[in-house]
């Protein structure tokens, strides 16, 4: 079976700290994204990667960097974490191409930032 | 500017009702419109989709409507369950991109 394992469930940092969150997928998958979750605004993208080392901003990047150093895991970065930061994280993956679009979502890290 | 504007927010059905979603874009370059299904504490999981050149495609108790013209598509839950409570997203993609472009969903709630 499928899988999108994310780190955390539930993360509590602070203000000005550095954040890691970390995505693996097992499925050899091309591409792999970040999403952020919010009540009311559905998901925004953050970041996407279609190879190792490659990645291009989505649509909400500022305040966020993304590493893929390995083709299975796609790290998400808070480099100075802030409250306006504090959402539901989803990593995603995909196979990519015209033919294979389906998404394969991980159950997400919903981060506090106090 | 928001792509993809789905609508209502929220929505209550009667066991055994019909559940409707719209979604409306205004980009011709989409190509690939695929709906989502996210229960609490899961993440989203794809659906049903359905592309441009056909105007239904149907399975089982799910149905996207699209029409070309109107730039709308729709999803239709036939004799809605308790278990198909859950938030769903529409979601559009340009062709010869890789990146989806989501609605900002609607929480269904099918009541026994």
């Amino acid at each position: 079976d499928v899988k999108v394992t994310q780190s955390s469930r539930y993360l509590v940092k602070r203000t000005g700290e550095k954040v890691f969150l970390e995505c693996v997928q097992d499925m050899d998958h091309e591409n792999m994204f970040w999403y952020r979750q919010d009540p009311g605004l559905g998901l925004r993208l953050i970041y996407f990667s279609y190879d190792v080392k490659m990645k291009e901003k989505g649509d909400i990047p500022e305040g966020y960097s993304v590493s893929r150093e390995k083709k299975e895991r796609f790290s998400l970065i808070l480099e100075s974490a802030s409250t306006n930061q504090t959402s539901m994280y989803l990593c995603a993956s995909s196979f990519g191409g015209a033919t294979n679009e389906k998404l394969f979502f991980g159950s997400g890290t919903q981060l506090s930032v106090l | 500017q928001q792509q993809v504007k789905q609508s209502p927010q929220s929505l209550i059905v009667q066991k055994g009702g019909i559940s409707i979603i719209n979604c409306a874009y205004e980009n011709t370059a989409f190509d690939y419109f695929p709906w989502y299904q996210q229960f609490p504490g899961k993440g989203p999981a794809l659906l049903i989709a359905i592309r441009p050149d056909v105007s239904e495609k149907k399975e089982g108790r799910f149905t996207i409507s699209f029409n070309k013209s109107a730039k709308q598509f729709s999803l239709h839950i036939m004799d809605s369950q308790p278990g198909d409570s859950a938030t769903y997203f529409c979601a559009a993609r340009r062709g010869g991109s890789e990146k989806l472009v989501f609605g900002k969903g609607t929480k269904l709630t099918v009541n026994p």
